[in-house]
């Protein structure tokens, strides 16, 4: 079963717009953490932003928040005020205990245009 | 700086040659791990590594092994590299094994067996 889900097709987005990523996930634990990556074009993995389960505030860093909705299992990220170079892939991941690995969603794939 | 470092970058070899890809992290972190992306498949793991000597397979692992003789490098070597093994592999470590650790990746090495 997939633990990760992002469902969305390819987005073009204006810049200086907002845009909000979808990501559900799966799982019957009640300890994990939940990431989101960018991959560029050039393919290296970045790591954006955090959430833990147990977090009760929505994590936010810089021009990235994530809106966690636990009860809905779902951990969507908000770009704000997009740029030019935010254009790439981005990938929701999930990491429970004890499995030692991260789950990856697809990746919603975002363009920004000028 | 700190960062996981991979090499080769790119790697174009033939079915059956033995290769070694290596990596390491300058951050004394304890966890280690190794994944493979594929178009359609998104990111798999394949190996992972809790600590010095202790190695444990991942999702993908056939094909491959792994070493974690010291804490910085985490070589994962293709005994006998087939076309199926083309992709595009990354490293990544976080400081345990917590679903509170972040995995930071390395740049990635994009392998090529014809």
């Amino acid at each position: 079963a997939q633990k990760i889900t992002q469902t969305q097709p390819g987005m073009f987005v204006q810049e200086k717009e907002a845009v909000t990523l979808d990501c559900t996930y799966d799982t019957s634990d009640q300890s994990y953490g939940l990431f989101w990556y960018k991959q560029p074009s050039s393919g290296e993995m970045i790591f954006l932003i955090y959430q833990g389960s147990y977090d009760e505030q929505n994590a936010t860093e810089g021009r990235y928040s994530l809106n966690f909705q636990k009860a809905r299992k779902s951990a969507n990220l908000v770009i704000s005020a997009s740029q030019l170079g935010d254009s790439a892939m981005y990938f929701c991941a999930m990491r429970e205990v004890p499995i030692n690995r991260l789950a990856f969603g697809k990746g919603n794939q975002v363009v920004v245009i000028p | 700086e700190a960062q996981v470092t991979q090499n080769p970058r790119y790697l174009i070899t033939v079915t059956g040659k033995k290769l070694t890809v290596t990596c390491s992290q300058n951050m004394n972190h304890e966890y280690m791990s190794w994944y493979r992306q594929d178009p359609g498949l998104g990111l798999r793991q394949i190996y992972y590594s809790m600590n010095v000597e202790v190695t444990d397979k991942g999702d993908v692992p056939e094909g491959y092994k792994v070493s974690r003789k010291e804490k910085r490098n985490f070589p994962l070597i293709l005994e006998s590299p087939s076309p199926n093994q083309t992709s595009l592999y990354f490293c990544a470590s976080s400081p345990g094994g917590r679903f509170t650790d972040t995995q930071y990746f390395g740049p990635g090495t994009r392998l090529t067996v014809l």
